[in-house]
């Protein structure tokens, strides 16, 4: 079955260290985004990547980092530099954006990051 | 910034009866509307898109969207326990696949 993949569901990280989250997708989509989630809060962007090679930042990047070097795949890294990274981290992916039957987000099953 | 607001609840309305769920966006040049739907702990799923001013209906779920006023529901008729969850409102703009979410309300149905 096609879909989104993020790993690992649960991560405990002790402050100063850096941690990375995986997303690998199989629906052949060009575009991919991680989104952070805090209790009771919608989700925000931290990057987003529209091709290979290629990603933006969101409107929260501060203390993060991400790759694109498949278009498979689009790991997400939280740098000490995050302050306050304990949070829902979901990775998303949808087709470009002029394509039929574009525009539609598709989520992984999100990976729960605490900090010790 | 892009707003996109939401009532955070929590709606309680009663099993069999509608849901009437609200959200707001602020960018005029937005495109394209989602609702998703989140069960506690889980991650969101897609309910209903729509694109063009008017309701769009699909089973037990309408969505309408009035570009101008800037405003876009779900209605859930029928409203089922298992229907109880969060919300969540998301906006496209114009400008690539950029969606902005709200923060979610939250639906109690009673059984």
């Amino acid at each position: 079955d096609g879909g989104i993949t993020q790993s690992p569901k649960y991560l405990f990280r002790k402050e100063g260290q850096n941690v990375t989250l995986s997303c690998e997708q199989n629906l052949n989509h060009d575009a991919m985004y991680w989104y952070r989630q805090d209790p009771g809060q919608g989700l925000r962007l931290i990057y987003y990547s529209q091709i290979v090679n290629d990603f933006q930042k969101g409107d929260i990047a501060e203390g993060y980092s991400v790759s694109r070097e498949k278009k498979e795949s689009f790991p997400l890294t939280v740098t000490s530099a995050q302050k306050n990274p304990t949070a829902f981290y979901l990775c998303a992916s949808s087709i470009d954006l002029f394509r039929a039957g574009a525009n539609v987000l598709t989520f992984g099953a999100g990976s729960r990051l605490t900090v010790l | 910034q892009k707003e996109v607001e939401q009532n955070s609840g929590p709606l309680s309305v009663p099993e069999g009866a509608i849901a009437s769920l609200n959200c707001t966006y602020s960018d005029r040049g937005s495109q394209s509307f989602f609702w998703y739907r989140q069960y506690s702990g889980k991650s969101p799923e897609l309910i209903m898109f729509i694109y063009s001013n008017g309701d769009k209906e699909d089973g037990r779920f309408t969505a309408q969207l009035n570009k101008a006023s800037q405003y876009v529901s779900l209605l859930i008729r029928d409203s089922q326990p298992s229907d109880s969850a969060t919300y969540l409102c998301a906006v496209k703009g114009d400008n690539f696949n950029k969606f902005y979410f709200g923060s979610g309300t939250k639906l109690n149905v009673k059984p």
